[in-house]
């Protein structure tokens, strides 16, 4: 079966574009994650969408970050005015029930941002 | 501040060995934790989990060992095979909490054979 797919897989920009990163979960799933891993770092989680539920954004490094997901499927996460310590792989996950048990978190291959 | 580290980077063992990773955190909330395991140029995939309710899981050639008291929990490999080289990551979560992941740096794992 299909799993979680992200788009595009490189992005290089300038300082100061917007980019819009997109991910596909795996059909059915009801959670979708956002994690960044930058240089020499963990996966730092940015922001959480469980059903209708109003999102947990407690992750977001800034205001320029933001993230709709439309249809409780796809997901974009949009910077904004991009900088180049945003340069990072950018990680998409998603889970069937999302719960604590991080267990049942699936995720992309990821889109590695560089911005220049 | 790390809430949860993973002090060595690297380890290198030799094909049949076993390779002992390592994760210590300091967030008393957390009660379930994870390891996972990254390819280059793939997302991470989960490998093993332990309940703070539990002291010890075991798959196959995978454990987990988890030290409440010590705050600290390993990684077993036995026997370590080349496939097993890749970058592994501790996770951890606090159940009744946000549902996030806090993650290690990882440390990678070089099996020679």
């Amino acid at each position: 079966g299909a799993g979680v797919s992200q788009s595009p897989s490189n992005k290089v920009t300038e300082k100061g574009k917007d980019v819009e990163l997109r991910c596909d979960p795996i059909s059915g799933h009801t959670a979708l994650y956002w994690y960044r891993q930058s240089l020499g770092q963990g996966l730092e989680f940015l922001i959480y969408f469980q059903g209708n539920s109003a999102p947990d954004k407690s992750g977001l490094p800034s205001d320029r970050f933001s993230a709709e997901r439309t249809g409780g499927s796809v997901s974009t996460l949009t910077i904004q005015r991009t900088q180049q310590e945003d340069s990072a792989v950018y990680l998409c996950a998603s889970s069937p029930a999302g719960g604590p048990a991080g267990d049942t978190q699936y995720f992309g291959p990821g889109t590695r941002l560089t911005v220049l | 501040d790390q809430q949860v580290k993973q002090n060595s980077p690297s380890l290198s063992v030799q094909e049949g060995r076993i390779s002992i990773l390592n994760c210590d955190y300091t967030n008393s909330m957390f009660d379930y934790f994870l390891w996972y395991k990254k390819y280059p140029a793939e997302g991470p995939t989960f490998l093993i989990s332990i309940s703070s309710i539990k002291d010890k899981n075991e798959d196959g050639r995978f454990t987990v060992f988890l030290n409440k008291s010590a705050k600290h929990l390993s990684l077993h490999i036995v026997p370590s095979q080349p496939g097993d080289s890749a970058v592994y990551f501790c996770a951890a979560s606090a159940m009744g909490g946000s549902e996030k992941l806090v993650f290690g740096k990882g440390t990678k794992l070089t099996v020679n054979p």
